[in-house]
């Protein structure tokens, strides 16, 4: 079993449409965990960090549920910049980051 | 300005030669990672290290080399027993606490003709 996992997608979606993306993770003992978003031959992008609480950043939102090791983000409004692979990482305790291998996001007009 | 600084961007080198990939931070940075990335793919763990002289393999460790003399140092060696060593290749970086951004190089793409 992978550590981290993600759907490959791609999501195709309108502009102006909700997409979610899930991401699951092996370690209970992980101990942070991130979103990243990568263009095409770029490297990644801090989009958000993931609290225990969940936390909103516009139209960008993100889940932890420990008990399940689950990892979400929602975004809402979908542009056409929002095109882009978004990936899924997890720390542990002995900082070994750990990285999902993408979920691909394409917005169309 | 502070970052995460990868040289070369592109390199070529014959089947059989070591290769050096160079990453160097200014950012005060505890812990470094080195990642390769192929087409379509994600980012997997070559090595990483949480402090000076020392380092932890990841996931793909074999056929490669690190070290970690200095803080703001850690190069990586493909070496001629990486099979297919053909790929992109990213050094992060990250503040040595929890919940705190990690740091990207522009990446270094190596072809191995």
């Amino acid at each position: 079993r992978k550590e981290v996992e993600q759907d490959p997608g791609p999501f195709n979606v309108p502009e102006g449409a909700t997409v979610a993306f899930n991401c699951t993770y092996s370690n209970s003992a992980s101990q942070s965990f991130f979103w990243y978003r990568q263009d095409c031959r770029k490297e990644p992008k801090l989009l958000m960090s993931v609290y225990s609480s969940g936390n909103e950043d516009g139209r960008f939102t993100a889940q932890l549920n420990r008990a399940s090791q689950y990892i979400s983000l929602l975004i809402r409004d979908s542009k056409l910049s929002d095109s882009a692979t978004y990936l899924c990482v997890v720390m542990d305790s002995s900082y070994k980051l750990i990285f999902g291998s993408g979920t691909r996001l394409l917005v169309r007009p | 300005d502070g970052g995460i600084t990868q040289s070369p961007k592109y390199l070529f080198r014959k089947e059989g030669q070591n290769v050096t990939l160079s990453c160097e931070q200014n950012l005060n940075h505890d812990a470094m990672y080195w990642y390769r990335q192929d087409p379509g793919q994600g980012l997997r763990l070559i090595y990483y290290s949480q402090i000076v002289n020392d380092f932890q393999k990841g996931d793909i460790a074999e056929g490669y080399s690190v070290s970690r003399e200095k803080k703001e140092s850690f190069p990586l060696t493909v070496t001629s027993a990486q099979k297919n060593p053909t790929a992109f290749y990213l050094c992060a970086s990250i503040e040595g606490t929890p919940n705190t951004e990690a740091f990207f190089g522009q990446g270094t793409r190596l072809t191995v003709v």
